[in-house]
């Protein structure tokens, strides 16, 4: 079954701490994975894409096929940061799938 | 670049009572549409999706249904509105990279 797994509802950590916001999927195809995130009173918007391999606002995700994981993490939270973050799987055939939703909360 | 526009932001609507949703799309032509429903600790639910006009497929039996009368248009509509149909409700489109577009939402309170 397709599907994606973000165990955690909330997650609080202080600002300048090292912040992980898991994500595992199953897929029995290559996967395409995302991260969006929906900061307050906005739109809910991409993130990052794991093809692009890229950091965007100091966030990086690696694919691990071995653990089909695709964990979002950062090294230093920043208050800015705080938001809701969706891990997100294409899997073809015009679909994405989501996860449940972290909530980021950098506290002061 | 695409935009979606989605409305209304807010409703509030009464059991019973019907229910129309419109989402349009600008800056691209025979998009992929969807409608997401977002509920606390479930994520975003994917509930319908369309490839071109007239095409739908659901994607979870419901009590709502989709249309999609124009090219760039996706309505999410109810004949009568359950409680249980409160939610957040997110119209998107998909890129040719795959990345989703997503618009402003609409909060849906059923009473």
């Amino acid at each position: 079954a397709q599907r994606v797994t973000q165990p955690e509802k909330l997650l609080s950590v202080f600002k300048g701490a090292p912040v992980e916001l898991k994500c595992n999927y199953s897929y029995s195809g290559s996967p395409e994975l995302f991260w969006y995130v929906q900061y307050s009173r906005q739109r809910l918007q991409l993130l990052l894409r794991h093809i692009s391999r890229e950091s965007i606002k100091g966030f990086t995700a690696d694919l691990n096929k071995g653990e089909t994981s695709f964990h979002l993490k950062k090294p230093f939270a920043q208050e800015e940061d705080s938001a809701m973050y969706y891990c997100a799987l294409y899997t073809g055939g015009f679909k994405t799938i989501f996860g449940a939703g972290t909530r980021l909360f950098v506290k002061a | 670049s695409q935009t979606i526009h989605q409305w209304p932001a807010t409703l509030v609507q009464p059991v019973g009572s019907p229910l129309s949703l419109e989402c349009t799309v600008e800056g691209t032509s025979n998009p992929n549409l969807y409608w997401y429903r977002q509920a606390a600790g479930r994520g975003l639910q994917l509930l319908f999706y369309s490839v071109g006009i007239g095409q739908i497929s659901s994607e979870v039996p419901q009590n709502l249904s989709a249309s999609r009368p124009q090219d760039r248009q996706f309505i999410l509509s109810s004949k009568k509105l359950l409680l249980s149909d409160s939610g957040f409700y997110l119209c998107a489109t998909a890129g040719s990279n795959t990345e989703a577009f997503f618009g402003q939402g609409t909060r849906l309170t059923v009473v």
